[in-house]
């Protein structure tokens, strides 16, 4: 059974900080891994995307992932309201015809 | 560039009822993934359909049955509603072919349904 695991929330910080979020998962053959928002009562919207050790940076959103920790982990810099919403962590394996297993979700509340 | 589309946006259906939602990929995209996401949890992969055949399929039970037609676009049929059926449904769809950008799913607004 391939679980992720993500801490619910709320996770709040101020405007211009920045947001840390993170995610473990149990399956070592896991080789994609993706970072999705979802705003209340909307879909998910997918922000990032990662397959290799290490950093990517896209804009204000960096993804880190570290296979042998099975740790995958979103930053948000200089966070906004408009970031407030709930993140989730989605693993697949690779190939063109993956299914994904998601976490629950973290809530981010970005405060004035 | 069309993204994913579902249709309808909300459903209210009596338990025992049979319901039908439909998905449109998004254009380039030929692999269709339904998920089930309840209230306040992630969502759950219930089948996914390449090629008008259903390729994988997650715990879900058979009362939940999928349809892919020759252009691609799709249809969940779940009978005899319970309760516990409500929920958000989503679509998402992908690429053909391996290769690693292959992989990134992309969601359509999604249906939801309520049973009563």
């Amino acid at each position: 059974q391939k679980e992720v695991e993500q801490n619910s929330g709320p996770l709040s910080v101020p405007e211009g900080a920045i947001a840390s979020l993170n995610c473990t998962y149990s399956d070592r053959g896991s080789q994609s891994f993706f970072w999705y928002r979802q705003y209340s009562g909307k879909s998910p919207e997918l922000i990032m995307s990662i397959y290799s050790n290490g950093d990517k940076e896209d804009g204000r959103f960096t993804a880190q992932l570290n296979k042998a920790s099975q740790y995958v982990s979103l930053l948000i810099r200089d966070s906004q309201p408009s970031d407030s919403a709930t993140y989730l962590c989605a693993v697949g394996e690779l190939t063109g015809y993956s299914t994904l297993t998601f976490g629950k979700g973290t809530m981010l509340l970005v405060s004035p | 560039d069309a993204g994913v589309t579902q249709s309808p946006t909300h459903l209210i259906k009596t338990r025992g009822q049979q319901v039908t939602l439909r998905c449109s990929p998004k254009s380039g995209h030929d692999t269709v993934s339904w998920y089930q996401q309840a209230l306040g949890q992630g969502p759950q992969f219930i089948f996914q359909y390449y090629e008008e055949e259903e390729r994988q399929r997650g715990n879900f039970p058979d009362r939940f049955s999928g349809h892919q037609f020759p252009n691609y676009s799709s249809e969940l049929n779940v009978n005899a509603l319970l309760l516990g059926d409500s929920a958000l449904y989503l679509c998402a769809s992908t690429k053909p072919g391996t290769g690693i950008v292959n992989t990134e799913a992309f969601f359509g607004q999604g249906t939801r349904l309520t049973v009563v």
